[in-house]
């Protein structure tokens, strides 16, 4: 089944903690991102690739750090974790950018808490 | 992107067919239409995408006026399980730019 998978789906962990989301895909995606979505504020974008080794900033990165070395793969990684980091997080894949190819397949979800 | 306009909830009966529209007066003509809807707190899902013509997929019809400034999504027979925030999202048709999601519409489907 294609899908994208994130773990943990559930978090409550403390300020200062470095923590790691992952998310994985199995459709061979090229384009991977990751959201965070708050009450009020939306879905926000935070670091989007391009491909393996290629990273960019998305409308919110500070505080989180990404790594794409295997295509499949695409952690997110909050070295110093806060309050105001305490968010629904989603991972999305898509084959590319253009057309259809931007169909963005989305995770299930990581429900962040940080006291 | 272009920024776009959605009302903030629609009601609908189960069976009848739900119209929602979007506003994106300002859209460029490189820029695609993309419909997504949320389930609550589920990933959000791909629905449909369109450049000017109308399309229909297995869920849905994208309606796109002539001047390209308003489309409308509809779902031919509604069910409850189509209950959802549903996104408009305005974007160019390639390279990189960021999916922009705004507060959608809250789609009610009631029995």
């Amino acid at each position: 089944e294609a899908q994208v998978t994130q773990n943990p789906r559930y978090l409550i962990t403390v300020t200062g903690k470095k923590l790691t989301v992952t998310c994985s895909q199995n459709m061979n995606h090229e384009y991977m991102s990751w959201y965070r979505q708050d009450p009020g504020l939306g879905l926000r974008q935070i670091y989007y690739s391009m491909n393996v080794e290629v990273t960019d900033k998305g409308d919110v990165p500070e505080g989180y750090k990404v790594s794409r070395k295997e295509k499949r793969n695409f952690p997110l990684i909050l070295e110093s974790p806060s309050p105001n980091q305490t968010s629904l997080y989603f991972c999305a894949s898509s084959l590319g950018t253009s057309g259809r190819r931007y169909e963005q397949y989305f995770g299930p979800g990581t429900r962040l808490t940080v006291t | 992107d272009a920024k776009t306009t959605q009302p903030p909830s629609m009601d609908c009966a189960e069976g009848r067919a739900a119209n929602l529209p979007c506003n994106h007066s300002t859209i460029s003509g490189n820029e695609y239409v993309y419909w997504y809807r949320q389930i609550h707190s589920q990933g959000p899902q791909y629905i449909i995408h369109g450049l000017k013509n109308n399309e229909t997929n297995e869920m849905a019809s994208l309606i796109i006026t002539e001047d390209r400034k308003s489309s409308t999504l509809i779902l031919p027979h509604a069910t409850l399980r189509d209950t959802a925030v549903y996104y408009c999202i305005v974007r160019v048709g390639s390279g990189y730019s960021t999916l922009t999601f705004g507060k959608g519409t809250m789609l009610l489907v009631s029995p």
